[in-house]
């Protein structure tokens, strides 16, 4: 299996401007999630999807991030405007709740400078 | 306070030697537990996965967990220098969701 596949896996972007991650999660999982990785906070849920509804979004910082998951082998990750402390790693991560309980798979990240 | 905490370090230990890592956590509801390990500029990668107390060995990991102290421990036996990476714990409540809780991460540097 390819694993999770993440794009950009680096991206440098100006403030204000629109900045869109993806992400091809493990074939077969019915979990998708996007984390933020940063020094200062670790790693931190933004947003899952089960079978590809939003579930949770409560660790979605504020309205300028969106998520869409139009369907089983897709999603994206939107942040406009953009601003400098968004400046992170994104990962997307996939999982299949029956299998393993709870083991969750991530991509390589998507490293976000925004100057 | 955090839910999850774990000591950043680093740690640094001599090849050969026992790397021993741990979390505390305040949410009694957590049931599964996790470490992942971390390489520089990759994803977090499952190394063990535990269902309530008790302990789990693979290899050279082994992990701990006791709930009644809200207290979890791995350790790396007969450190490599692959080894040098930063290690996660991480916790959830249950099933439903597989929602993670994350604590900050320990980076283990092993010198040859």
């Amino acid at each position: 299996d390819a694993g999770v596949i993440q794009s950009p896996r680096h991206e440098v972007t100006e403030m204000g401007q629109e900045v869109t991650l993806r992400c091809k999660p493990i074939s077969g999982h019915d979990y998708l999630f996007w984390y933020r990785q940063t020094m200062m906070r670790g790693l931190e849920l933004l947003i899952y999807f089960n079978n590809n509804v939003p579930i949770d979004d409560s660790g979605m910082p504020e309205d300028r991030f969106s998520a869409k998951m139009p369907n089983a082998s897709f999603s994206t990750l939107k942040i406009q405007p953009s601003e400098p402390r968004d400046s992170a790693v994104y990962f997307c991560a996939s999982s299949h709740w029956a299998f393993s309980g709870n083991t969750i798979y991530f991509g390589e990240g998507s490293w976000l400078t925004v100057v | 306070q955090k839910e999850v905490e774990q000591d950043p370090g680093p740690l640094s230990v001599p090849e050969g030697a026992i790397v021993s890592l741990n979390c505390t956590y305040s949410n009694s509801a957590f049931q599964y537990f996790m470490w992942y390990r971390q390489y520089s500029r990759k994803g977090p990668e499952l190394l063990m996965y535990t269902y309530s107390s008790g302990n789990k060995e693979d290899g050279r990991f082994t992990a701990q967990v006791d709930k009644s102290s809200k207290y979890i421990s791995l350790f790396i036996r007969d450190s490599q220098p692959s080894d040098s990476a930063t290690y996660l714990c991480a916790m959830s409540a249950g099933a439903a969701g597989n929602k993670l809780t994350f604590g900050g991460g320990t980076r283990v540097l092993v010198k040859p």
